[in-house]
């Protein structure tokens, strides 16, 4: 069975500039789920969707976008890019939604903003 | 909002023997409490889990236990092995969809 997929692995983005990432769930699961890490501030959750919908939307500014598709896979996209932008980029796939069901991660796209 | 805290930030165990790393959280609605395990260049992995229903789990080397009246839990590991060096961190989450509030990690090594 697949696991998560993150594509792509690295990315390299100029100051101003806006990025897509994009996630394949495991297969079946409907839930995807975008954090942030950074070493400062560790694992910041950004937004879950499921069955298409956003269901949450963590403390993040409206930079930040996501979608997703009725394959369940999802994008994520930042708008003018900053420095402090720069991170590990991690979704994390779910059967369902609910909070209370195994959540499994990607590899992660890094990011980085110059 | 809900707040993890976790502790220590670093540990450093000879090969044998047992770790521990602790957490709390603040809000009393959480109810779901999974590890994660991450190494170097990779994604945090899922190493075992506890719901607010169960107060102790078992897998292997790896056991979690809960509290849920003092709002705390802790991952114990026994024999350790080399392998097990990696950064570890524990979340909370709750019925309102799948939102994790992380620790902010400890990293353990398993010195040989």
């Amino acid at each position: 069975k697949a696991g998560v997929t993150q594509t792509p692995r690295y990315l390299i983005k100029t100051r101003g500039q806006q990025v897509t990432l994009s996630c394949s769930p495991i297969s079946g699961h409907r839930s995807v789920s975008w954090y942030q890490q950074t070493p400062g501030q560790g694992l910041q959750f950004l937004f879950e969707y499921f069955s298409e919908t956003q269901r949450n939307k963590g403390n993040f500014p409206g930079r930040f976008s996501g979608r997703q598709f009725s394959n369940s896979r999802s994008e994520m996209n930042v708008s003018t890019l900053e420095l402090g932008d720069s991170a590990l980029y991690l979704c994390a796939s779910s059967l369902r939604t609910g909070g209370t069901t195994e959540a499994f991660f990607g590899q992660g796209t890094r990011l980085t903003v110059v | 909002g809900e707040n993890v805290e976790q502790h220590p930030s670093t540990l450093s165990v000879q090969e044998g023997d047992s770790a521990v790393i602790k957490c709390t959280y603040s809000d009393s609605a959480s109810n779901y409490f999974p590890w994660y395990k991450q190494e170097l260049g990779k994604g945090p992995q899922l190493i075992i889990d506890i719901r607010s229903n169960v107060g102790e789990k078992k897998d292997q080397r790896i056991a979690v236990t809960l509290n849920k009246t003092a709002k705390h839990f802790s991952l114990h590991i026994t024999e350790t092995q080399p392998e097990d060096s990696a950064v570890y961190f524990c979340a909370a989450s709750k019925d309102t969809g799948n939102q994790f509030y992380f620790g902010t990690g400890t990293s353990l090594t398993v010195i040989p």
